[in-house]
């Protein structure tokens, strides 16, 4: 069964930490990766990613993809309050248009 | 460039009514697809669709629910003879092209009492 796994499941740091997220799947014919910011709102989209070994950034945020074992990571550096939120990881696949979300990281940073 | 449109933002229905969520997608999008998130959960895919066509409906519940999006106008999730189950947060994202970046509304609540 394809599924999408990310931990943590949640997370709590302080302003100025630096944190990893990290999403792992299992899909067949796999086609892209995206990241996603959820606050109290529609997902916010971040990064597509569909090459091994390239990172892609903005700002303080990065990601990178390993197709070979299958898990991509979310990096945020310098953390401020305002990066608190559930970071989403979603999977697609080709023979299909529809995306797998994972459950999602809830981090949260203190002041 | 306003980006996607759902309506209404807040949604409390009774047992046994119907519910009506409307997605307007980007401008330039022709691809829509439905979620629905439940307290705690990740999103769960629903339907995708293109205009006046259902490409993918596998996540659809197979009674109750429906979807469309005509020539004209926005996308319709419908939800008859609603029950406190269906109590969520429901989505909906456009894409430019198939298998592209989607971008999300702001999504619907319902509330079923």
């Amino acid at each position: 069964e394809d599924k999408v796994v990310q931990s943590p499941l949640s997370l709590v740091v302080h302003e100025g930490d630096t944190v990893t997220l990290n999403c792992s799947y299992e899909v067949t014919n796999f086609r892209s990766l995206l990241w996603y910011k959820q606050e109290k709102k529609a997902p916010t989209f971040l990064f597509m990613l569909t090459s091994s070994g390239i990172e892609k950034k903005s700002g303080r945020l990065s990601s990178i993809l390993d197709k070979k074992e299958l898990f991509s990571i979310l990096n945020i550096t310098a953390t401020q309050t305002g990066d608190s939120a559930v970071y989403l990881c979603a999977v697609g696949y080709s023979g299909t248009y529809k995306y797998i979300f994972g459950t999602g990281t809830r981090l949260k940073v203190l002041a | 460039n306003a980006g996607v449109m759902q309506n209404p933002r807040h949604l409390v229905r009774r047992r046994g009514q119907e519910a009506r969520l409307r997605c307007s997608p980007m401008k330039g999008h022709s691809h829509v697809y439905w979620y629905r998130q439940l307290p705690e959960e990740g999103l769960k895919f629903m339907v995708y669709l293109q205009k006046e066509n259902i490409i993918d409906e596998s996540g659809m519940p197979k009674e109750r629910f429906s979807a469309e999006f005509p020539k004209e106008g926005p996308s319709i999730l419908r939800i008859q003879q609603v029950v406190r189950g269906d109590s969520a947060a429901y989505f909906c994202a456009s894409s430019q092209g198939a298998g592209e970046t989607q971008y999300f509304g702001p999504g619907t609540r319902l509330l079923v009492l």
